[in-house]
């Protein structure tokens, strides 16, 4: 099973750009990595999601490395409404769905002023 | 916004009640995905539809838990016997069900509050 790790907490300030990694050392070929973020008493929201290389999209960027065994969120100039919960979750619908369904602990983001 | 709605919002019981919570997907999205999640901790799977068809329940989903999605369309969740531990967020989630990948789009969720 591609289980996570991430770094429970990380602290940054206004401006700044923000990379959080997960390691997921046992990702199977098959699957996806993909990023949410969640609000206190809001139920999470997709970020982004990606299998190789790099991806982007209007909110983030998303690092994954040849081996795949590690990915990196990058959030540019954050602000304090940044500050949340990031979930990595590592998996497929087809033959890992337990895996992608898993969030895990997270990282609580703090962004200060 | 996302779309999905659940309903209630909030639901206050006694130990030994039953509730029901209802969630409402996005219309085009054929799987649908219950969680809970306790202060400080991530989601945790209950269970997921493929249309109607109920294909994944997580062990943690006890025989008190009843989840159904008649028509393939909103899915109802049923705790029977309510405990205190059973206080947490409920959230719903749907996806468009691609083979491999899913993006799951959630609700605001459910806070159940057993006393």
């Amino acid at each position: 099973l591609a289980k996570t790790t991430q770094p429970i907490s990380m602290d940054s300030y206004e401006g700044q750009e923000v990379n959080i990694t997960c390691s997921h050392n046992n990702i199977a070929t098959n699957d996806y990595i993909t990023w949410y973020q969640q609000f206190p008493s809001q139920g999470p929201r997709f970020i982004i999601q990606g299998y190789k290389t790099k991806v982007t999209n209007e909110v983030a960027s998303l690092f994954i490395p040849a081996d795949r065994k590690s990915s990196t969120l990058s959030l540019p100039r954050v602000s304090l409404s940044d500050t949340a919960v990031y979930y990595c979750l590592v998996g497929d619908m087809r033959y890992n769905a337990g895996n992608m369904l898993t969030f895990g602990g997270g990282t609580r983001l703090m962004v200060k002023p | 916004d996302t779309g999905v709605s659940q309903d209630p919002r909030h639901k206050i019981t006694k130990r030994g009640q039953n509730v029901t919570f209802r969630c409402d997907p996005i219309s085009e999205h054929n799987r649908l995905y219950w969680y809970r999640q306790t202060l400080g901790q991530g989601p945790e799977f209950l269970t997921y539809f493929q249309n109607e068809a109920q294909l994944e329940k997580s062990r943690l989903l006890s025989d008190r838990f009843s989840a159904e999605r008649p028509k393939g369309s909103f899915s109802t969740l049923e705790i029977q016997r309510t405990e205190q531990g059973d206080s947490a967020m409920y959230l719903c989630a749907s996806g468009k069900g691609l083979a491999d990948q899913e993006t799951q789009y959630f609700g605001p969720g459910t806070r159940l509050l057993v006393l």
